[in-house]
């Protein structure tokens, strides 16, 4: 069975602020993958990124950083000096060599206040 | 552009009305999704089409029938919904059993009354 479990419902921050949105995941592949997602309130889902389960390299792209960490089966998600567009909900989602699809957390609301 | 495109953007039926959702891409994907949004839940895998094969059915009610005419094409039609079907459709495409590369449309916003 595969889990997605994005314990915190709701985030508010004052602009400026840094955030950490955690994940944690439980699978029993080997081979996996996990994606961060963020939904502003147009709906759409857009693609923030994508990481293998061999590969615990974190990684920076601007303000936004994630860290992997296999031994807690987490992949946190944290956003630097936050800005008000930054409002979304964020979703972490997992799909593995035996599944057909992703399987989401019940997602993040996070909000940035000026 | 995402180059997933859903259509309506918006919907409103009935409980005793028939609708179809449509969902299209031109990605060139070969797998195509359909999940269901509702307040305070994760999103909900209903079905999985892979080489315009259903390879998945989440348990889902009879009254949500998919289609897959072709790879580039997925259809949900709707027939005799309940109030607590309202949600938001996503639909998504993307290379089968590839964890790479999911697009998702920007949805259907679905109200039952």
């Amino acid at each position: 069975a595969q889990k997605v479990t994005q314990a915190q419902t709701e985030i508010s921050v004052v602009e400026k602020e840094d955030v950490t949105l955690d994940c944690v995941y439980e699978t029993r592949d080997t081979t996996y993958y996990l994606f961060w997602y963020k939904q502003p309130p147009s709906g759409e889902l857009v693609f923030l990124i994508r990481r293998n389960s061999f590969d615990e390299q974190n990684e920076i792209s601007g303000r936004y950083s994630w860290n992997f960490q296999k031994s807690t089966s987490s992949f946190n998600f944290t956003i630097t000096a936050s800005q008000v567009v930054d409002s979304a909900v964020y979703f972490c989602a997992l799909i593995s060599n035996s599944g057909y699809a992703l399987n989401f957390g019940k997602g993040t609301s996070l909000l940035v206040t000026p | 552009e995402t180059g997933v495109t859903q259509t309506p953007r918006h919907l409103v039926m009935g409980m005793t009305n028939k609708k179809s959702l449509k969902c299209e891409q031109h990605l060139g994907h070969n797998a195509m999704y359909w999940y269901k949004q509702s307040a305070k839940k994760p999103l909900e895998l209903m079905f999985v089409y892979s080489l315009e094969e259903r390879v998945e059915n989440n348990s889902v009610p009879s009254r949500f029938s998919p289609e897959c005419p072709n790879s580039s094409h997925l259809f949900l039609h709707l027939h005799t919904l309940q109030p607590e079907d309202s949600a938001l459709y996503l639909c998504a495409s993307s290379q089968a059993r590839q964890a790479n590369g999911y697009t998702f449309g920007s949805g259907t916003r679905l109200t039952v009354v």
